[in-house]
């Protein structure tokens, strides 16, 4: 079955430390890609996405993600994070021409300890 | 401002009844979606629809009913038919027949039942 998988249900790290969360999808053809967080008690926010271009996307609050291709992938990396990054973030793929229809991977708990 | 509306925040609902979800949207976005969020399994897609007086079911669409009777509304009816009703509910709008297109979420109802 075509699916978006998330490598870590959850990640624990200190502050400054790097952060990298992987995500791979088994969709053929061009796909849309996304990073959303959720913040304790907040809804689902945009990190970021990629649709065409740069395969190395930034985005918000020094976020960025590369889409690798050939490997399916689409993994989210932050060089130095912060406690207010403790959150769930999820990776999802927008299928071929399913329009805004999204596919989510189970998702990442991050906590990050000061 | 722009945006979409979830209410109630919170719904309690006792086993038997049927519980309504609203979801508003003033973004003259075409197509809306409702999700399901549960712990350790993403987002799961339970209806969708594209244009007035259409809609699909997704993924998860048993013991749930919708109706899109106007653009800026898509309420989900719970049914007593979904076995597992108490979980986190996010409705999504997009725009429609774009290639790139990105959805944006409410910021979820969270049912329980008592």
């Amino acid at each position: 079955a075509q699916s978006v998988s998330q490598h870590n249900h959850h990640v624990i790290l200190s502050e400054a430390a790097s952060l990298e969360l992987g995500c791979n999808y088994s969709y053929g053809g061009t796909v849309n890609l996304f990073w959303y967080v959720q913040y304790p008690g907040q809804h689902l926010q945009l990190l970021l996405k990629y649709f065409s271009g740069d395969p190395l996307v930034k985005g918000i609050k020094g976020f960025e993600a590369e889409f690798i291709k050939s490997k399916f992938s689409f993994n989210l990396r932050k060089p130095s994070v912060q406690w207010s990054d403790t959150a769930e973030y999820f990776c999802a793929v927008q299928p071929p021409m399913t329009w805004g229809k999204l596919q989510f991977g189970a998702g990442t708990q991050v906590v990050v300890t000061p | 401002d722009g945006g979409i509306t979830q209410s109630p925040k919170y719904l309690f609902r006792k086993e038997g009844q049927n519980v309504t979800l609203s979801c508003e949207q003033n973004l003259n976005h075409d197509a809306m979606y409702w999700y399901r969020q549960d712990p350790g399994q993403g987002l799961r897609l339970i209806y969708y629809s594209q244009i007035v007086n259409d809609f699909q079911k997704g993924d998860i669409a048993e013991g749930y009913s919708v109706s899109r009777e106007k653009k800026e509304s898509f309420p989900l009816t719970v049914t007593s038919a979904q076995k597992n009703p108490t979980a986190f509910y996010l409705c999504a709008s997009s725009t429609q027949g774009a290639i790139y297109t990105e959805a944006f979420f409410g910021q979820g109802t969270r049912l329980t039942v008592v």
